[in-house]
């Protein structure tokens, strides 16, 4: 059992720019989430998959983010026309049923 | 709606120190309640879990009751040591959704 991997670790971009991050979940998961969290903060939800159905969007995931599991595997999130206020940590969790969510180690933005 | 409020930080204690962490709740229904803990440098780590009122979630030395009446789910462990410095984050999770709901997490910092 890997966990959960997710790629890349850091990113820096120039505000603008779009930014597209991985997540691999644990094999036999088939729920995936992905979370946002800002410096001293807890993480907040933004989007969940059930295999490859995007079930819920949080009101956070603006019209800039999309979110994609083509195949019911790895999950990818874009940014478009990233600002300076997504500057975060991306985290990525999965699950095999309702219960316990399992993270990855995120992915740090930085919007210059 | 949702929310989750733990006590701030920082939390500074002497190895061999009694912690709590306090974690009160507002939900609907009958919620899932979890800790997760995030050592320097790495992702959230599921620590405990509870998930109906009276379960008491332990791990590591850590416990944590489901107090239904007070709606709350403190964080103890009766002797804490200095590998046990990280943030700690209160969550729950409505039965009736899939994300998780944090709170603001508690940094404790201990000293040999």
């Amino acid at each position: 059992d890997t966990g959960v991997s997710q790629d890349p670790r850091h990113k820096i971009t120039k505000r603008g720019q779009n930014v597209t991050f991985r997540c691999d979940p644990i094999s036999e998961h088939n729920r995936l989430y992905w979370y946002r969290q800002t410096l001293g903060q807890g993480p907040e939800f933004l989007t969940y998959f059930q295999n490859e159905a995007q079930l819920e969007k949080s009101r956070l995931l603006s019209d800039r983010f999309s979110a994609e599991r083509p195949k019911g595997s790895f999950s990818t999130l874009e940014i478009q026309r990233t600002e300076q206020g997504d500057s975060a940590m991306y985290l990525c969790a999965s699950s095999g049923g309702p219960d316990t969510q399992y993270f990855g180690p995120g992915t740090r933005l930085t919007v210059l | 709606g949702n929310s989750v409020t733990q006590m701030e930080g920082p939390v500074t204690l002497s190895e061999e120190a009694f912690l709590t962490i306090n974690c009160t709740y507002t939900a609907t229904g009958y919620p899932s309640l979890f800790w997760y803990v995030q050592y320097p440098g790495e992702g959230l780590q599921l620590l405990l879990k509870a998930t109906k009122a009276d379960d008491k979630g332990s791990n590591k030395g850590f416990e944590a009751t489901y107090r239904k009446e007070t709606t709350s789910f403190h964080l103890e462990k009766g002797s804490v040591q200095v590998s046990d410095s990280a943030v700690y984050f209160c969550a729950l999770r409505n039965n009736a959704g899939n994300m998780l709901t944090f709170g603001g997490g508690t940094r404790l910092m201990v000293k040999p």
